[in-house]
């Protein structure tokens, strides 16, 4: 089974510019997370659908962050436009609708604004 | 909102010492609790998700116990290798909401 895949692994962009982050989650899971992790802190949520709708985006920052999960398949996370405090680590997680079992992480996307 | 701590902050132990970590989170509405190992530039790699109060839960050299009711975990390395050497993260769940990390417990061991 292929685990989840996000796209690209690193990012170096100027302030000003728009970055769109891809998700691919395991196949058949209709939850998928955004997280992210900013230097030195903790992983924090952003925001979570259930196939195609957003069920809880509480954690996004602000309106530069448009995250999109057309069809319940992949999802995408734009940042636009993007600013120094948006670089971190943004990681996509996915699982099953129903039961207990962990979540499945990618392995993130390395996002620098410079 | 969940508000949850890991300690210590990292650890750096010898090749073959067993260390323990804490994580403490609120225990109204608890859910679940999972635990991950972290290796920067790689997925997060689930360990353990317990449940009930008392759960107890092994895998090889590493476990894990779970408190409810006064809201703590502790996970467990026994004979620490240097491959351990990861984050390690706990983060509770309340029931069909997301994951609410702790800032993470660095372990670096030494050969």
């Amino acid at each position: 089974e292929a685990g989840v895949t996000q796209f690209p692994s690193h990012s170096v962009i100027e302030k000003g510019q728009t970055v769109t982050l891809r998700c691919d989650p395991i196949s058949g899971h209709d939850n998928l997370y955004w997280y992210r992790r900013v230097m030195g802190k903790e992983i924090k949520f952003l925001l979570h659908f259930v196939k195609e709708s957003k069920q809880d985006e509480s954690g996004m920052p602000n309106n530069r962050f448009l995250a999109e999960r057309t069809g319940g398949t992949y999802s995408t996370l734009k940042v636009q436009p993007a600013e120094l405090e948006d670089s971190g680590v943004y990681f996509c997680a996915s699982s099953p609708l129903r039961g207990l079992d962990g979540y499945t992480f990618g392995s993130g996307t390395r996002l620098t604004v410079v | 909102i969940l508000n949850v701590e890991q300690s210590p902050q990292s650890l750096h132990v010898q090749e073959g010492d067993s260390t323990n970590f804490t994580c403490s989170f609120p225990s109204s509405n608890f859910y679940a609790l999972h635990w991950y190992r972290w290796e920067t530039a790689k997925s997060p790699e689930a360990l353990f998700v317990m449940t009930l109060n008392g759960d107890e839960k092994k895998k090889g050299r590493i476990s894990a116990t779970l408190n409810t009711k006064e809201g703590y975990s502790y996970l467990y390395i026994k004979g620490s290798q240097p491959e351990d050497s990861a984050t390690y993260l706990c983060a509770p769940s309340r029931y069909g909401n997301k994951l609410v990390f702790g800032a993470g417990t660095i372990l670096r061991v030494k050969s």
